[in-house]
């Protein structure tokens, strides 16, 4: 089973839809992440948990939603989305969120184009 | 001001040569972690190497080596022996102890020519 698993891998929207993307990890990791990439950006964190709780949230619009229903699954709701939302969605999780060595492994990404 | 920086847009090499990706970094923190990971056009991120703070010997996975300079704040990653697959964007990135972050720099993509 691949570590980190995210579906749908590409998404096309409406500015007026309403989807979710998911993330699963096979790891028995406690901690997962949501990261925004953007073209011609740096990789920017969006959201942490951290045994099922909200850690960090980067000052991301309300439109962006997160939801961690156990440490094995995270989902980021959209709705109401610009097109400047377009981007790759990635997913990531690690064993904690403490300490500097802590790898971090990634999903394949969600392709999301916003129209 | 830029927590890691990544001055190489876009490099090209040719296959077989060794080649140099530059990453600076910029930390109060006397106890943090340098990461390289590679994401090929598929857009999956993978995890390359790891040197921590405190390590005394520069980090090697393989083909891959961290030239680690402390004072310098350098962290440059080393493929030795270019392959064809090695053509992807590449990410430096670190995480302080302090902080439950990890901070990404812009990436290098690096193209490998035969």
């Amino acid at each position: 089973e691949t570590g980190v698993t995210q579906t749908p891998r590409h998404l096309v929207m409406g500015m007026t839809n309403k989807k979710s993307l998911k993330c699963e990890q096979h790891l028995g990791h406690n901690a997962m992440y949501w990261y925004k990439q953007s073209a011609k950006k740096p990789l920017e964190l969006m959201f942490v948990y951290s045994l099922e709780e909200r850690v960090e949230n980067n000052s991301v619009p309300s439109r962006f939603s997160p939801e961690c229903p156990n440490s094995s699954h995270l989902f980021l709701h959209l709705h109401t989305l610009q097109p400047e939302d377009s981007a790759l969605y990635l997913c990531a999780s690690s064993r904690t969120t403490s300490g500097s060595y802590n790898e971090q492994f990634f999903g394949p990404g969600t392709r999301l184009t916003v129209l | 001001a830029q927590k890691i920086t990544q001055t190489q847009p876009g490099m090209f090499v040719q296959e077989k040569e060794a080649v140099t990706l530059d990453c600076t970094y910029d930390t109060s923190d006397p106890s943090y972690g340098l990461f390289w990971y590679k994401q090929p056009s598929s857009g999956e991120m993978i995890f390359l190497i790891y040197q921590g703070s405190y390590d005394q010997q520069n980090a090697t996975e393989g083909r891959y080596s961290l030239n680690f300079q402390k004072a310098r704040k350098s962290a440059n990653l080393v493929i030795s022996a270019s392959q064809l697959g090695d053509s992807a964007m590449y990410f430096c990135a670190m995480r302080e102890d302090r902080d439950d972050k990890i901070i990404f720099g812009k990436g290098t993509r690096l193209h490998i020519l035969p």
